[in-house]
C-alpha cells in the first residue's frame, strides 16, 4: 500500500523568502511521486512528477523538488516566494491498479500563504 | 493547450435527489478517474473507467455511484440519492497513452447537498 505524509498542514513566508513543503511518503515498490498546486476556487495543476530519472525535478514557477530514497522524502523548495505562490500544494504518490494504470494517492495537503 | 473541463461548476441539491456531473476528457484520452475532496480534506480516490468500462473502485465508490461515457466525449459520474455526506468537490482526470503516470485533472465541480 502505498500512502504519502505532508508534515505541515500551514507554512507561511514572506515574499522573496524560501520555500519548504515537506512530504514523506511510503511505498512497497519504486514510487512516482508528483507535487499538485490548487489555487481558491481552482482545478489541481500538475507543478512537476519524479518517475525514476533524475533525483533533482525542476517545474514550473521556479518550484523543484528532490527524491531522497534514504529517507522516502521528496520535499518541495523556491528559492524566492511570490504572492501568486499562495495557495493549497499537494504531494502524491502513484498506486499501481490492477490495470497496470495508476490512481493517485493524495497528501493532505499544505496551505502555503506569503506575507508581503 | 487541450484541458478537461467540467460542468457544472457549482451544483445544489436536495438529499434524496439524483445528480450527474459531467466532465469532457481530453479528446485522445483512454483512461478516465473520478476525485472527490470534502472541504477541508484531502483528495480521494473514486473510480477509474478504461475501454467502456471501471477498471477500479475505492471503497467510497458504493451503489449509490455509477459512472458512464455516453458518447465519445463525455463522462460522467451520477450519485443516485444523494447524501449531505456527498458534498464536496469532484475532479475528472484522464490520461493519455503518451504519458503514462501524469493525470490531467478538470477543474472541479462543487456540489452541495441541503
Amino acid at each position: 500500500a502505498q500512502s504519502v505524509t505532508q508534515l505541515d498542514s500551514h507554512v507561511s513566508v514572506s515574499e522573496g523568502t524560501p520555500v519548504l513543503l515537506r512530504c514523506n511518503y511510503s511505498s512497497s515498490y519504486s514510487p512516482s511521486l508528483f507535487w499538485y498546486v490548487q489555487h481558491p476556487n481552482k482545478g489541481l495543476q500538475l507543478l512537476l512528477k519524479y518517475t525514476s530519472a533524475a533525483t533533482l525535478v525542476k517545474g514550473i514557477n521556479g518550484f523543484e523538488a528532490e527524491f531522497k530514497k534514504s529517507e522516502t522524502s521528496f520535499h518541495l523548495t523556491k528559492p524566492s516566494a511570490h504572492m501568486s505562490d499562495a495557495a493549497e500544494y499537494f504531494c502524491v504518490v502513484s498506486t499501481l491498479q490492477d490495470t497496470g494504470r495508476r490512481a493517485l494517492t493524495f497528501g493532505s495537503g499544505t496551505r502555503l500563504q506569503v506575507q508581503p | 493547450e487541450p484541458e478537461v473541463t467540467q460542468t457544472p461548476s457549482h451544483q445544489v441539491t436536495q438529499m434524496g435527489q439524483e445528480v450527474i456531473l459531467r466532465c469532457v476528457p481530453i479528446s485522445n484520452h483512454l483512461y478516465f478517474y473520478w476525485y472527490r475532496q470534502i472541504l477541508g480534506q484531502k483528495v480521494e480516490f473514486l473510480v477509474s473507467f478504461y475501454n467502456n468500462e471501471i477498471s477500479e473502485k475505492s471503497e467510497i465508490f458504493d451503489d449509490q455511484f455509477s459512472v458512464e461515457r455516453p458518447d465519445g466525449s463525455n463522462f460522467t459520474l451520477k450519485i443516485r440519492s444523494t447524501k449531505l455526506e456527498d458534498s464536496a468537490m469532484y475532479f475528472c482526470a484522464s490520461i493519455g497513452t503518451g504519458s503514462y503516470n501524469e493525470q490531467f485533472f478538470g477543474p472541479g465541480t462543487r456540489l452541495t447537498v441541503l
